[in-house]
């Protein structure tokens, strides 16, 4: 249980074309999403926090008209990057807390597999 | 800033032997402190969970403590194998906020 995917899994595009990245919890419903940036041997950056029905809030420094985030449903949060240039080339990962986290303080959250993203 | 830090960006070891982890974090002592495997071009996987009021957990060969004194995390693998290489992260969340925080990682290899 608990599996978190992420479509596609590598995409390579042009600069200037806009791409799209799905993050779909499986088998459960998760109220919030996160998404993260991860450069060839550095840790994850997280961009930004996605509730479902809500804005999504961004860390400092994370462009909200470039990285377009989009939490439509329960098991579903897409970040479109928009006008894409190669500087944009990186690791996407995203993650789900489960709904059924309910009161628990801390935080349970499931990775999916990443998005390989390069801009030529 | 709250940073969180895992000094050693690569530990060798034999196979067989403990492989012991470091996570020092500044200002405030984090509600709650997580330790996540990591394979190259993979998300991240939830190992362990470790609360500010616990000084220890376990989980089959694996173990964390914390120390709110030196402000540190320490993750053991005993009877370390090969395929326990791999990229270890530590992520700290504050009790005010869902959001983690992840150090840079420490890449561990075994040899056989």
């Amino acid at each position: 249980g608990a599996v978190v995917s992420q479509h596609p899994s590598w995409v390579i595009c042009k600069s200037g074309t806009s791409v799209k990245i799905e993050c779909r919890s499986l088998d459960f419903q998760a109220t919030t999403m996160f998404w993260y940036r991860q450069f060839p041997k550095q840790s994850l950056m997280l961009m930004a926090t996605s509730n479902e029905g809500s804005k999504a809030t961004y860390e400092q420094g994370v462009e909200k008209d470039k990285f377009l985030i989009n939490h439509a449903s329960l098991t579903l949060s897409t970040l479109t990057v928009t006008s894409a240039h190669p500087e944009d080339s990186s690791f996407y990962i995203c993650s789900a807390r489960a709904s059924w986290s309910g009161k628990r303080n801390y935080n349970e959250q499931f990775f999916g597999p990443g998005t390989r993203l390069t801009v030529l | 800033s709250q940073k969180i830090e895992q000094n050693s960006e690569a530990l060798n070891i034999q196979e067989g032997k403990t492989a012991t982890l470091t996570c020092n974090y500044t200002n405030y002592s984090p509600a709650y402190l997580q330790w996540y495997r990591q394979d190259p071009g993979r998300g991240p996987v939830f190992l362990l969970l470790i609360r500010e009021n616990e000084k220890e957990k376990r989980k089959e060969r694996l173990k964390v403590t914390f120390d709110t004194t030196l402000k540190q995390s320490l993750f053991h693998i005993t009877a370390s194998q090969p395929a326990d290489s791999a990229t270890y992260l530590c992520a700290r969340q504050m009790d005010s906020s869902y959001k983690l925080i992840f150090g840079s990682g420490t890449r561990l290899l075994v040899r056989p």
